[in-house]
């Protein structure tokens, strides 16, 4: 199974509205961190979330992990076709340094 | 400061031939992964090394193999390809490895095995 699942696989939304992405893990998650990536494209670091209850922002995105550091959530506030392509979260999970394990992926789709 | 650095971007193989990818990090950075990434299968990790030591290892077969230079360089191998190897590979490099330290990736090398 899984060990981080991102929810939902697939998003399309109208420009300007708010989405949420969500990713859950099994166990306690060391370090969480969210990427973007355009199709055949290398990941783009967006947030890297360390603590239970953290939240940090960038532009119209924030990220925040939550209190037991088991899952995590991605919000975008009125978004825009810029924002379209898929977002993974990877974290450090189980204290295991030298790996770092993603979920899935959501394609997010904007229309204008 | 250069970002890290894939070569090359394309490549297209042909079954039962070998394939060597390079990776150079963030000036830097010593710790060096390596992943591949298929519509199926999403990020499956391969290895990482740090010090030009092999430290954790995906569970890939034996045909995959890397090596880190003592600049921090890495390159991975694959031999005796097969159709199901094309895929896009993907480098990050940290500064050092370890929870809460930054993973930034190339923008892959998308490998194409005929």
């Amino acid at each position: 199974s899984q060990e981080l699942e991102q929810s939902p696989q697939s998003l399309i939304v109208q420009e300007g509205k708010n989405l949420t992405i969500n990713c859950t893990s099994s166990k306690t998650l060391y370090g969480l961190y969210w990427y973007k990536q355009k199709y055949g494209e290398g990941l783009i670091f967006l947030m890297m979330l360390q603590k239970g209850g953290e939240e940090k922002s960038h532009e119209k995105i924030t990220a925040k992990l939550d209190e037991k550091k088991q899952q995590s959530s991605l919000h975008i506030t009125a978004s825009q076709p810029s924002h379209a392509g898929i977002y993974l979260c990877g974290a450090d999970i189980g204290g295991s340094n030298y790996k770092l394990t993603f979920g899935k992926g959501t394609l997010l789709t904007v229309n204008p | 400061k250069a970002g890290v650095t894939q070569t090359p971007r394309y490549l297209i193989k042909t079954r039962g031939q070998q394939v060597t990818l390079s990776c150079s990090p963030i000036s830097g950075h010593r710790s060096v992964s390596w992943y591949q990434q298929t519509p199926g299968q999403g990020l499956q990790f391969l290895f990482e090394y740090f010090s030009e030591t092999q430290r954790n290892k995906g569970n890939f077969p034996g045909r995959f193999s890397g090596r880190q230079f003592s600049n921090s360089r890495s390159e991975m191998n694959v031999s005796t390809l097969e159709l199901g190897d094309s895929a896009l590979y993907l480098c990050a490099s940290r500064r050092i490895p370890g929870e809460n330290t930054e993973a930034f990736f190339g923008q892959g090398t998308r490998l194409t095995v005929v």
